[in-house]
């Protein structure tokens, strides 16, 4: 079935690195993403990792991905207040180029002085 | 470059009113996506178009149509409006050229039903 989960909420020292982990169900999966929305924004997309991908580096972010124990990460380095957001993991299952988009339930990173 | 626009941005309506939602996807994206995000959730899915015809769909109630344009806007039509119904509602766009990475997602219209 198509499920991905986060943990609710982080909290980070400013200038620490923050690390979101997010699981997955659909091995089908072919593309997974992060997604970052501020407070009473739309949804924007960070990053986006392919399947048969191990690691991704943009910048302060790095996505890794574990494709057999289905598990996504987004670190976040030198973190900062700007950071301060709801991150959502997202896939999309199957291999269609129409396929929509899944959402987990989102992480709440909050940044501490 | 341009992006995704929805409108309007904040609509209020009664229960039992009927709303409607527009979506103007980036130009040449031929799919477009609809989703709903209630307050502290994560947005679900409720129906995709592509070429015009509905492609996939999700949690959309009955209460809710969709249909895609010749100019390839989208618009969501909601009756009976319920206060459940008050939510962040999101279009997104993307193009088979552009592959699965190529959504970009519109800043929403927040609906509120009183």
């Amino acid at each position: 079935g198509e499920d991905v989960e986060q943990s609710l909420f982080l909290s980070v020292r400013e200038g620490d690195s923050s690390v979101i982990n997010c699981t997955y169900t659909d091995s089908s999966s072919t593309y997974l993403y992060w997604y970052k929305q501020e407070p009473g924004a739309g949804l924007q997309l960070l990053t986006y990792i392919f399947s048969n991908m191990d690691m991704k580096q943009d910048q302060r972010l790095t996505v890794l991905l574990n494709k057999k124990d289905k598990h996504l990460s987004l670190r976040i380095a030198d973190t900062q207040t700007g950071d301060s957001a709801i991150y959502f993991c997202a896939e999309t299952p199957g291999y269609s180029s129409a396929s929509k988009i899944i959402f987990g339930s989102g992480t709440r990173l909050s940044i501490r002085p | 470059a341009a992006g995704v626009i929805q409108s309007p941005r904040h609509l209020i309506k009664e229960k039992r009113e009927t709303a409607t939602l527009k979506c103007y996807p980036i130009p040449r994206h031929d799919t477009v996506y609809w989703y709903q995000q209630g307050p502290g959730q994560d947005p679900q899915f409720l129906i995709s178009f592509y070429e015009k015809m509905q492609s996939d769909k999700g949690s959309i109630p009955d209460r809710f149509s969709a249909q895609q344009f010749s100019d390839y806007h989208s618009e969501l039509n909601m009756s009976s409006l319920e206060l459940g119904d008050s939510a962040l509602y999101f279009c997104a766009s993307s193009s088979p050229a552009t592959g699965n990475y190529g959504y970009t997602f519109g800043s929403g219209t927040r609906l509120t039903v009183v």
